[in-house]
């Protein structure tokens, strides 16, 4: 069946440095692709998302673009702020939508 | 801009009680989706429901679970029997529909469930 991978968690950055979170799937089909961030004591919201191969969702600063030779929707950011620790999940669904499939989390802690 | 609403927010029960938790999916979102999150693992599926019907359903839900769209607006999900292993965090979600399929899922900000 469908799957979703991260890398683990926790990541420890200082602030200002550069982020990369990977993310692989398995899937049949064209799967859609998203990033979702859960801050502290809140629910789950869209970051970005890309819904067909070599594109590229982009937020906040944030890119992941949607590799299917190599599987793969790593999430960057080229200079991440304390603002930005989260739990930072990457998720798949159907190109036409439904359920969605999630990866276990990786938590980000950003230091000043 | 509008939002997915959850009530309550946290919610304590004995063991075997039943619960409901309640959720107001965004006013024009045809597609409804319940998913949990046990404390310091996944968030997982439990069930979709559309057109006042459920469309797709996991294992995790089971017959102790049910859900309903009692009217226009709320989304309930029903646990008649409580365990201790239904402690986690429920998330609501709803997405609409565009011409080319179902939209991104809009999630409520969940309802932390203890079981004691």
């Amino acid at each position: 069946g469908n799957s979703v991978t991260q890398m683990e968690g926790p990541v420890t950055l200082s602030e200002e440095a550069f982020l990369t979170i990977n993310c692989t799937y398995t899937a049949t089909g064209y799967p859609s692709l998203f990033w979702y961030v859960q801050y502290p004591g809140e629910g789950l919201q869209l970051l970005l998302k890309a819904t067909k191969a070599d594109d590229k969702g982009s937020n906040k600063g944030f890119e992941a673009t949607y590799r299917k030779e190599t599987t793969s929707f790593h999430l960057e950011k080229g200079s991440v702020q304390v603002s930005d620790s989260a739990v930072y999940f990457c998720a798949l669904s159907g190109n036409q939508g439904g359920k969605l499939i999630f990866g276990q989390g990786t938590e980000l802690s950003v230091k000043p | 801009e509008p939002e997915v609403t959850q009530t309550p927010s946290h919610q304590v029960t004995q063991m075997g009680q039943e619960v409901i938790l309640r959720c107001v999916p965004i006013s024009n979102h045809l597609y409804f989706y319940w998913y949990r999150q046990i404390l310091g693992q996944k968030v997982e599926f439990l069930v979709s429901f559309y057109n006042n019907e459920i469309s797709e359903k996991s294992e995790i839900f089971d017959d102790q679970f049910s859900v309903e769209r009692p009217d226009g607006s709320n989304f309930t999900l029903k646990i008649r029997s409580t365990k201790l292993e239904d402690s986690a965090m429920y998330f609501c979600a709803s997405s609409g529909w565009s011409g080319q399929g179902q939209e991104t899922q809009y999630f409520g900000p969940g309802t932390r469930l203890l079981v004691l």
